[in-house]
């Protein structure tokens, strides 16, 4: 069954200091993988997404991923935190054919002056 | 656009009452989803539309959780009767498939957050 993996729950990062959020995948097949981000309060909104074709794929608000097929993951970047940023992140894979989104269970980002 | 909307926003119960959320999909999309988020299970999928049609509800947790889309453009999603772990934050989304991409993103309301005492 697909699933996704998230294994950082909380991570707290220096505002101005690069993160990386962490996801690893399992699909058989090629898979549509998103991140989503949620502001207390708010409802999800995505990041970036990858379908095909360059495995770094740039997203809004300076975010970045990278799709590594060999290790099944899809791990989040960003540079240079900024204090906006703290907020829950949510990685997913889309279900060919079915339309759903299968999420992982979130990392929490803090970010410390 | 003013984005998916829902409501209410907050909804406090009691045990054994008839809750309804509501939905407002984008004006256009053609697939409907709602969730329930909770701290012990995260974001799961309970049932999602297509062009009205239910096409999956194996994430509905029981009987008493049912859903309905009556047009293109509402959508309710119910709890008879309410429990308290039927506590959570329910979120509709929706989304539009075209035929350049098999997969398009789904956009998200703000959220219900239910509380049932």
């Amino acid at each position: 069954a697909q699933s996704v993996t998230q294994p950082d729950i909380h991570i707290t990062v220096s505002e101005g200091a690069s993160l990386e959020l962490r996801c690893n995948y399992s699909y058989g097949a090629t898979p549509y993988l998103f991140w989503y981000v949620q502001s207390p309060g708010q409802g999800l909104q995505l990041l970036l997404k990858y379908f095909s074709g360059d495995t770094l794929v740039q997203g809004i608000k300076g975010f970045e991923a990278e799709f590594k097929r060999s290790q099944s993951s899809f791990n989040l970047r960003k540079p240079s935190v900024h204090w906006s940023d703290a907020a829950e992140y949510f990685c997913a894979v889309g279900i060919t054919g079915f339309q759903k989104l299968v999420f992982g269970t979130g990392t929490r980002l803090l970010v410390s002056p | 656009d003013a984005g998916v909307i829902q409501s209410p926003r907050h909804e406090v119960t009691e045990m054994g009452q008839e809750v309804t959320l509501r939905c407002k999909p984008i004006s256009g999309h053609d697939y409907l989803f709602w969730y329930r988020q909770t701290m012990m299970r995260g974001l799961e999928l309970l049932i999602y539309f297509n062009n009205n049609v239910p096409i999956d509800d194996s994430g509905m947790p029981e009987d008493r959780f049912s859903a309905k889309m009556p047009n293109a453009s509402f959508s309710t999603l119910k709890i008879q009767p309410s429990e308290p772990r039927d506590s959570a934050v329910y979120f509709c989304a929706s989304s539009l498939v075209t035929y350049r991409a098999s997969y398009n993103e789904q956009f998200f309301g703000p959220g219900t957050r239910l509380t049932v005492l």
